[in-house]
């Protein structure tokens, strides 16, 4: 089965730290994704990466970088983080292989931003 | 723009019952369907794909079928139990393996 696990399932921060989310996968999966998921918002994509050392924007990246040095972790940074980036951060992962099985998801980093 | 929307947003059945989550999606040119459900506080845990060139996917009690040239799709669940209680997320990947999410069904089973 495929593993995607998460740093962090609670984060406490306060205004203008900067917080790293780690992501990392077991299955050997070229892609990885950061979302965030808000109450009325839904699933919102805000990076992701396509192999080592390769980052993409997804629809929200204001406020976050990524970095993949490897090919089973990729993190997410906020720079300096401020109270609207509390939220439910999910990663997850998934391969080119075909036929195509899908993302898999990790369980979740809730972070709150003092 | 993609726009994937859920209806209804909430689902309240008796132990026991069928019952059927719908999924619409406004652009037909979709690659993958994928259903998830999502404990509360917790990741979302991958049900089914199907394929755009399927019609149907079936694992145990849940069957998933998808009509693109319409933009529905359903996720029939057979002889609900308590334990089905999440909710329930789809998604469709047009293209470079991005996802547009649905804002889901909450679904309770009464006992």
């Amino acid at each position: 089965d495929v593993k995607v696990t998460q740093s962090s399932r609670y984060l406490v921060k306060r205004t203008g730290e900067k917080v790293f989310l780690e992501c990392v996968q077991d299955m050997d999966h070229e892609n990885m994704f950061w979302y965030r998921q808000d109450p009325g918002l839904g699933l919102r994509l805000i990076y992701f990466s396509y192999d080592v050392k390769m980052k993409e924007k997804g629809d929200i990246p204001e406020g976050y970088s990524v970095s993949r040095e490897k090919k089973e972790r990729f993190s997410l940074i906020l720079e300096s983080a401020s109270t609207n980036q509390t939220s439910m951060y999910l990663c997850a992962s998934s391969s080119r292989e075909n036929p195509p099985k899908g993302q898999f998801f990790g369980p979740g980093t809730r972070l709150t931003v003092l | 723009k993609q726009e994937v929307t859920q209806i209804p947003a909430a689902l309240s059945v008796p132990e026991g019952e069928n019952l059927v989550l719908n999924c619409s999606f406004t652009d037909s040119a979709i690659y993958n369907l994928q259903w998830f459900r999502q404990d509360p506080g917790k990741g979302l845990t991958s049900l089914l794909l199907i394929q755009s060139s399927q019609r149907e996917q079936t694992s145990g009690r849940l069957n998933a079928s998808l009509d693109k040239s319409s933009g529905r799709s359903t996720l029939y669940i057979a002889a609900s139990q308590p334990g089905d209680s999440a909710t329930y997320l789809c998604a469709v990947e047009q293209g470079a393996q991005k996802l547009v999410f649905g804002q889901g069904t909450r679904l309770t089973i009464n006992p």
